[in-house]
């Protein structure tokens, strides 16, 4: 059973389309991430939220808008993609320090997104 | 601001040796400190973390870590390295002083073992 799940796994787009990844996790944890990983594999936080409530917004673009239905649920939407949007996008999630677990992350296989 | 260096873009060790990836951290505060490991297309999983405690902490795999407070250091360790161990390394730090809400990565450390 897929602890953290997110579709869909790739996505190919032309410039200026809007797109939507869904991420799901099953782990009852109360915060969950977008990352955004580049080429280069570096790694970079988006949006972290907790119990639905936006947390940290890192100076992403507009275009850029998390939706958290539940606590289970942190959807990304993009909107006029750019080529510079191209990377993997990964979903995570985790308690909340001080809570049992200790705030190891855990993610979600990824989405590949490739604007054209 | 909270920051994470892995000065090695690759580590090359043969099966059977000893294999050590560096890690440096800085941040305000006593952080969480972790190591996650990533093969190719996959998300992320989980190695090992130190919060508190014995400096020497272990996890998956045969895979430990020394976290050096007065060198800001976490290298992670393994005493034989298997062809398998061979993926992408991350060094992780989220700080509690913030509310542990961001999970800063390091550049990561290729590590490719050699049969």
């Amino acid at each position: 059973d897929t602890a953290v799940s997110q579709t869909p796994k790739y996505l190919v787009t032309q410039m200026g389309n809007d797109k939507s990844i869904k991420c799901e996790q099953n782990l009852g944890h109360d915060t969950m991430y977008w990352y955004k990983q580049d080429s280069k594999k570096f790694l970079k936080i988006m949006f972290s939220y907790n119990n639905k409530e936006l947390i940290i917004n890192e100076t992403v673009p507009n275009r850029f808008s998390p939706k958290s239905p539940d606590k289970a649920h942190l959807n990304l939407h993009i909107n006029s993609l750019e080529l510079g949007d191209s990377a993997v996008y990964f979903c995570a999630s985790s308690q909340p320090l001080g809570l049992a677990g200790d705030g190891e992350l855990f993610f979600g296989e990824g989405s590949r997104l490739t604007v054209l | 601001a909270q920051s994470v260096a892995q000065p090695e873009d690759q580590v090359n060790v043969a099966e059977g040796n000893p294999l050590t990836v560096k890690c440096t951290y800085s941040v305000s505060g006593n952080p969480y400190l972790f190591w996650y490991v990533q093969y190719p297309n996959r998300g992320l999983q989980f190695l090992l973390k130190y919060i508190t405690g014995d400096n020497l902490v272990k996890g998956s795999y045969g895979f430990e870590a020394e976290f050096n407070k007065s060198q800001t250091s976490f290298h992670l360790k393994k005493p034989s390295a298997l062809v398998s161990d061979s993926a992408l390394y991350f060094c992780a730090v989220r700080n509690r002083n913030t509310g542990g809400f961001k999970t800063i990565f390091g550049a990561g450390t290729r590590l490719f073992v050699k049969a």
